[in-house]
């Protein structure tokens, strides 16, 4: 089946630096991708649908300019956290969907833990 | 290799109960998932099955067993608004999160 990967698996910064997430499809063209916030035991939280060339739509509530997305491929979306904070720990997962038929799959997700 | 199996799809009629069945092979284990997901919609937690044994809550159930690394959702009742895919995932050892590709499930009248 389609996989996705993420990079880091595991990420620990400091308060007030900047740290990059990448999301891969490795054997399949992904037209969109989304990316999301998990609490311990809680929904994923929808933060933003990327499209390949295009600005990245974020629901309410994300600020755009400190979780900064760019979809740069069909195969690439990376979610930067800009002037992290501890409240920004939390796992975040991305999924990528085919169009064709329309398949969503989700990434293994990256903990980020701002100290 | 990480493997999680569930069926690709499944059709049940209103106010009746389905199960639907996920089985696992990875990298250690330290909890399952049972997510809902609408059409459109990111997945909506269900459950969380870390110890062997079935966990109600409500018209949903899950259980769980390690030792033969497999767990059911199981839904009663069944609503129209039930319709929708059901994801089964596994954490592994490294609390990464290993995805099923979704069960769909069709309620029908």
């Amino acid at each position: 089946g389609a996989v996705v990967s993420q990079h880091p698996s595991w990420v620990i910064c400091k308060s007030g630096t900047s740290v990059k997430i990448e999301c891969r499809s490795l054997d399949f063209q992904a037209t969109t991708m989304f990316w999301y916030r998990q609490f311990p035991k809680q929904s994923l939280m929808l933060m933003a649908t990327s499209n390949e060339g295009s600005k990245a739509t974020y629901e309410q509530g994300v600020e755009k300019d400190k979780f900064l997305i760019n979809h740069a491929s069909l195969t690439l979306s990376t979610l930067t956290v800009t002037s992290a904070h501890p409240e920004d720990s939390s796992f975040y997962i991305c999924s990528a969907t085919t169009s064709d038929p329309y398949e969503q799959y989700f990434g293994p997700g990256t903990r980020l833990t701002v100290t | 290799g990480q493997n999680i199996d569930q069926p690709t799809e499944m059709t049940a009629t209103e106010g009746a109960i389905v199960q639907i069945n996920c089985t696992y092979q990875t990298s250690g284990f330290n909890g399952l998932f049972w997510y809902q997901q609408h059409a459109g919609e990111a997945p909506t937690f269900l459950s969380y099955n870390v110890l062997d044994g079935l966990e109600e809550k409500g018209r949903f159930s899950s259980f769980l067993s390690r030792s033969k690394g497999y767990s059911y959702l199981l839904l009663k009742e069944l609503q129209m608004k039930d319709s929708a895919s059901y994801l089964c995932a596994v954490e592994d050892s490294n609390y990464q999160l290993i995805w099923g590709a979704g069960t769909k499930l069709i309620i029908k009248p």
